[in-house]
């Protein structure tokens, strides 16, 4: 069965950086490109960051470029968010999601929530 | 950035009655490989989003064929025929064709 769990969310304030992790089981990690989908509260999806099955390339949405930081430790089957320099509208429920092929999430994360506030 | 542009906002049908969802973009979704990056998920109330049709028309894995995906170019539709208690929730289009990938604003499905 593939999972995906997220940690390492929370309270931060605006400025200062946080790290999320994402734990793959069930699953080839290695195979796959991963991808960080957001959702600010009541609102709709974003997609946030792709990194391909092998770490060599990263593509960010113009929001979180030289912010946000994708990355993965295939020996470890986790996936990373390395956020700098937050800002409130930073605040959202983060979810780690499998691509399948070009494109498609197929499976995701429970979700963790980031909230950047003073 | 294309917009994916989704209507209705709201949808409120009667159990066993058939849904319809448009989803139309601001730019044709065919990639020079000839290929639509077209996805629909729904998102439950309280869960994470989950895939439902990839491709246009390809259900994935455990969908049930009353979720029938349509389209090409720049208009989308997701039709749920017989629609059950399960179906609640938030429907949103999503292309990969084009950077950014974006979703659609979301249909909300509720059960009168």
């Amino acid at each position: 069965e593939v999972q995906l769990v997220e940690s390492g969310g929370g309270l931060v304030q605006p400025g200062r950086s946080m790290k999320l992790s994402c734990a793959a089981s069930g699953f080839t990690f290695n195979n796959y490109d991963m991808a960080w989908v957001c959702q600010a509260p009541k609102k709709g999806l974003e997609w946030v960051a792709t990194i391909s099955y092998d770490g060599s390339s990263t593509y960010y949405r113009d929001s979180v470029k030289g912010r946000f930081t994708i990355s993965r430790d295939n020996a470890k089957s986790t996936l990373y968010l390395q956020m700098d320099s937050l800002r409130s509208e930073d605040t959202a429920t983060y979810y780690c999601a499998r691509h399948r092929g070009v494109g498609c999430f197929d499976y995701w994360g429970q979700g963790v929530m980031v909230t950047v506030s003073s | 950035d294309v917009v994916l542009t989704q209507t209705p906002v709201s949808l409120s049908v009667t159990l066993g009655d058939q849904a319809s969802i448009s989803c139309r973009s601001s730019q044709s979704l065919e990639y020079s490989d000839g290929y639509t990056y077209l996805e629909w998920y729904l998102q439950k109330p309280g869960q994470s989003p989950q895939l439902l049709i990839y491709g246009v028309s390809n259900r994935f894995s455990g969908v049930p064929d009353r979720f029938i995906g349509s389209g090409s170019g720049t208009d989308f539709t997701l039709k749920i025929s017989r629609v059950e208690p399960e179906d609640l929730g938030v429907y949103y289009c999503f292309q990969a064709t084009h950077d950014p990938l974006t979703f659609g604003s979301g249909t909300k499905l509720e059960i009168k």
